[in-house]
């Protein structure tokens, strides 16, 4: 399996600011995700991070607010913009397979203030 | 859509026990499905999966059979520890819904010395 990581593992931001979170995999990956965990949630997909192209966002969620770059096939970058309380969560990357497994970063914990 | 729906948790057995926990699914077209895991403090892992109906996956003692029959995967094992401690989260991907994961709401389980 893919060896994945995130940058950071968590922050604590003041509301209106913006983060962005480094997703890097260890090997060459077509499909790289990038999903939401609000707390005692489940895992809610906000986008797919697409090499060479703009990413495809999923309902409820925009590139304004979300805007994602994905400039190789080993790293990714997801900005939480304009921060409020509401975007505390865990933003986790995953990659997937060539056997239609997906595997996941470590997450990133953000807390708005 | 897809959609997938489990048990609502959370589930607190004692040591040893035989452990169930029902996932159902919606879907369209012919999804793979899996179960994933998350520790405390910890990532998601990929516990176990299924790519087509009457499949039976299985690892560190749980497994779950794809039942398109009933388009369920439910998640057992037949003693459990303490160390299984954690948050299960069925999935589905494929069909219409192409690689995305579409996920269950989590279910919390505790095991009691």
């Amino acid at each position: 399996s893919a060896v994945i990581s995130q940058k950071p593992s968590r922050d604590i931001c003041q509301r209106g600011t913006s983060l962005t979170i480094q997703c890097q995999v260890d090997s060459q990956v077509t499909m790289m995700f990038w999903y939401r965990q609000q707390p005692g949630q489940s895992l809610t997909l906000i986008a797919t991070a697409n090499q060479g192209s703009e990413a495809t966002y999923e309902s409820g969620f925009v590139i304004d607010k979300f805007p994602i770059s994905r400039p190789n096939l080993t790293f990714s970058t997801l900005t939480v913009s304009n921060m409020s309380p509401e975007d505390s969560s865990i933003y986790l990357c995953s990659v997937d397979s060539i056997y239609n497994e997906q595997f996941f970063g470590p997450g990133t914990r953000l807390t708005v203030l | 859509g897809n959609s997938v729906t489990q048990m609502e948790g959370p589930v607190t057995l004692s040591e040893e026990a035989f452990l169930t926990i029902n996932c159902t699914y919606t879907a369209t077209g012919y999804p793979s499905l899996f179960w994933y895991v998350q520790y405390p403090g910890e990532g998601l892992q990929l516990l176990l999966k299924a790519t087509k109906a009457d499949d039976k996956g299985s690892n560190k003692g749980f497994e779950a059979t794809y039942r398109k029959e009933t388009t369920s995967f439910h998640l057992e094992k037949g003693s459990v520890q303490v160390s299984d401690s954690a948050v299960y989260f069925c999935a589905l991907s494929g069909g219409q819904g192409a690689q995305k994961l579409v996920f269950g709401q989590g279910t919390r389980l505790t095991i009691n010395p």
